[in-house]
């Protein structure tokens, strides 16, 4: 079966570092989207990982790790903005994302 | 850069009407999506479609159906609505073929989303 975990709600101060964490079980695996939604909005494309190891864009990073059916966000700096939903993506064959739950980040000053 | 639009922000319709949500698309995607968003739930699949006049059941397709008649727009048709029918429903695009792109293959770019209340 399909399934897609993260944890529910998180909270960090302004300033730390945060990791938000997802592990997967699916059929397929094409590759592993983060995308971050603010409350009431469209989820926008954050990051994408298809092999083992470390992507940095700025203060986010996304981590893969495809043999144990694991991958993370980092945030680092967190600034007030960076209060959000994130939700983690796996992608099958060439077209469908499945969707995790999403992990809501609150950060406090 | 991507953009992806939705006829309505907010509706509220009654029960067994029927109800119609429009997407349209500016970057000749060749695929787009229909999803709803409920708490606790994430995003579901309800259809998709790789081409004009394609279609593809998601995870939840009963009590809708979709349109694609041009490669631009992709209808979602709520056939008589009914009251758990009410959510947050987003529609994303996302390249099927290698093009340039803001982000890598099966990027999807997503509309701002109908939030559609059914009484």
């Amino acid at each position: 079966g399909q399934n897609i975990d993260q944890p529910t709600e998180m909270t960090a101060t302004e300033g730390a570092i945060v990791q938000i964490n997802c592990t997967y079980q699916t059929s397929g695996f094409n590759g592993l989207f983060w995308y971050q939604q603010h409350a009431g909005e469209a989820p926008t494309f954050l990051s994408y990982n298809v092999l083992d190891g470390l992507e940095e864009k700025g203060r986010f990073s996304s981590f893969l790790s495809r043999s144990k059916g694991y991958s993370y966000l980092l945030l680092k700096e967190l600034q007030m903005k960076d209060s959000a939903s994130y939700l983690c993506a796996v992608r099958e064959g060439y077209d469908k994302l499945i969707f995790g739950t999403g992990t809501r980040l609150q950060v406090f000053p | 850069d991507v953009k992806v639009t939705q006829s309505s922000r907010y509706l509220v319709k009654r029960t067994g009407e029927k109800v119609f949500l429009e997407c349209v698309q500016d970057m000749d995607h060749e695929n787009m999506f229909w999803y709803r968003q409920d708490p606790g739930l994430g995003l579901r699949l309800i259809y998709f479609s790789y081409d004009v006049k394609m279609k593809e059941k998601g995870d939840i397709p009963e009590g809708y159906s979709v349109s694609r008649e041009k490669k631009e727009r992709f209808s979602l048709i709520l056939e008589s609505a009914s009251t758990n029918q009410t959510s947050m429903y987003l529609c994303a695009s996302s390249l099927l073929s290698p093009k340039t792109s803001g982000g890598p293959l099966g990027t999807q770019y997503f509309g701002p989303g109908t939030r559609l209340l059914v009484l």
